[in-house]
């Protein structure tokens, strides 16, 4: 099956920086999603962003589904922006394969 | 909208008990699924269903089972609970089909085997 592997794991910010997180797949996808976990546990669709670019407000998304890779990109973090964010992705099975995501932190 | 609800909220089970989890939405979503998350781990696919009256494993089903006789509901069935069990489960729902396959999750049940 398709392998999910994002990076960093973990990425502590100071409010006002910007980041960007990275998800690898290891083969063609035709569903891609990112996910915001907020520390009590809700999961949040950011983008279903299977190829191109995206944005909503101070975030974005690109899929290179060519080169298989997504980059989620977050600006001018706020202290509501910690959580973990989590990519999946699935080709034609209807299968949400979820990567074990990135931690991430910012403080004031 | 409620969106995606699941009851209850916590549960505290012994070995060998069984126990349902409630999942249901109200968008008229086809396609719902159940996933467990485990500490530091991603979610993992347990079953899934395509629309009412069809369901299918994910990549941990075992000691699970689902049925879906409405669209609105997806219960999850616990046969027999094991301390392996505990973990978080999350039920999601979504459209499904052509470009509208962005998954909704409820807020999840926190589940303890003891």
């Amino acid at each position: 099956g398709i392998q999910v592997e994002q990076s960093p794991p973990d990425l502590i910010l100071q409010e006002g920086a910007n980041s960007t997180l990275r998800c690898n797949f290891s083969d063609s996808v035709n569903n891609l999603q990112w996910f915001h976990q907020n520390p009590w546990g809700q999961l949040i669709n950011l983008f279903y962003i299977p190829s191109g670019t995206k944005q909503n407000g101070r975030l974005s998304a690109t899929t290179v589904a060519t080169e298989r890779y997504s980059l989620l990109y977050i600006s001018s973090s706020q202290t509501t922006d910690s959580g973990v964010y989590f990519c999946a992705v699935d080709y034609n099975t209807d299968k949400l394969i979820f990567g074990t995501g990135t931690r991430l932190q910012v403080f004031p | 909208n409620a969106g995606v609800t699941q009851t209850p909220k916590f549960q505290v089970l012994k070995t060998g008990q069984s126990m349902t989890l409630q999942c249901a939405q109200d968008m008229n979503h086809e396609y719902m699924s159940w996933y467990r998350q485990d500490p530091g781990m991603g979610l993992r696919l347990i079953h899934y269903s395509v629309g009412a009256g069809i369901t299918d494993q994910g990549e941990v089903p075992n000691g699970y089972n689902v049925s879906r006789s409405t669209t609105e509901d997806f219960p999850l069935r616990l046969l027999s609970a094991a301390p392996s069990q505990t973990s978080v489960y999350f039920c999601a729902s979504s459209y499904g089909s052509g470009n509208s396959y962005e998954q909704y999750f409820g807020p999840g049940t926190r589940l303890t085997v003891t």
